[in-house]
């Protein structure tokens, strides 16, 4: 089973900064098959990235994903009020099972 | 579009047995896999198993074998999952999730509080 560890747990930064989120998996992902998602308290989440690069449907374009092999990354260009939120890291590439990482939550400085 | 409706929440006590329901539609229901996603309060995402609405067949999570069981009906756009000998570890949001690997679609997700 793979393992996907985030980092860090917790960002505290303010709206317009750049937001840096790690996931980090124990072995290499199969043809970058991992994704991203968003969660807001009380709601679904809602994914953002597919593929480690590929914007779903609707995601504006200041969510970018990059990565390859164990070590990937959600980059946030400039931080909206509503991007406060937690996000997940999901590996799809060697399944099952499909495995989670255990999160990173944003939240406003 | 598409939309994936949950039952509604459930109280059970230790031992019992849950069936979660998830109704799906504006899409053909037999093409895509569904997925079962757990989270126990302020805890992260779990995956608990998938089944392939065309023939039924299943996968599941080591974690939830015998267990667990998957289930659809395919005249209702139904898919149900049934989580036995319910331990109050189990108090979680249950949600479905379309998809092949990647989670498209969610349902809104079903409180299942265990408490004696």
């Amino acid at each position: 089973e793979i393992v996907l560890t985030q980092s860090p747990g917790t960002l505290s930064l303010s709206p317009g900064e750049r937001a840096t989120l790690s996931c980090r998996a124990t072995q290499s992902i199969s043809s970058n098959y991992l994704a991203w998602y968003q969660q807001k308290p009380g709601q679904a989440p809602r994914v953002l990235i597919f593929a480690a690069s590929t914007r779903a449907t609707a995601i504006p374009d200041r969510f970018s994903g990059s990565g390859s092999g164990t070590d990937f990354t959600l980059t946030i260009s400039r931080l909206e009020p509503e991007d406060f939120a937690v996000y997940y890291c999901q590996q799809y590439g060697t399944s099952p099972p499909l495995t989670f990482g255990g999160g990173t939550k944003v939240e406003i400085k | 579009q598409v939309q994936l409706v949950q039952s509604g929440a459930e109280v059970k006590k230790p031992g019992a047995s849950a069936k979660v329901s998830c109704k799906a539609s504006g899409y053909t229901f037999t093409s895509y896999y569904m997925h079962w996603v757990r989270q126990a309060p302020g805890q992260g995402l779990e995956w608990m198993g998938k089944i392939n609405p065309s023939d039924g067949s299943t996968s599941y999570a080591e974690k939830f074998q015998g267990r667990v069981t998957m289930t659809r009906d395919t005249s209702t756009s139904t898919v149900y999952m049934e989580l036995s000998s319910l331990r109050s570890d189990d108090t979680a949001v249950y949600y479905c999730a379309r998809g092949g690997g990647w989670l498209q679609f969610w349902g809104q997700g079903t409180l299942v509080i265990v408490s004696s």
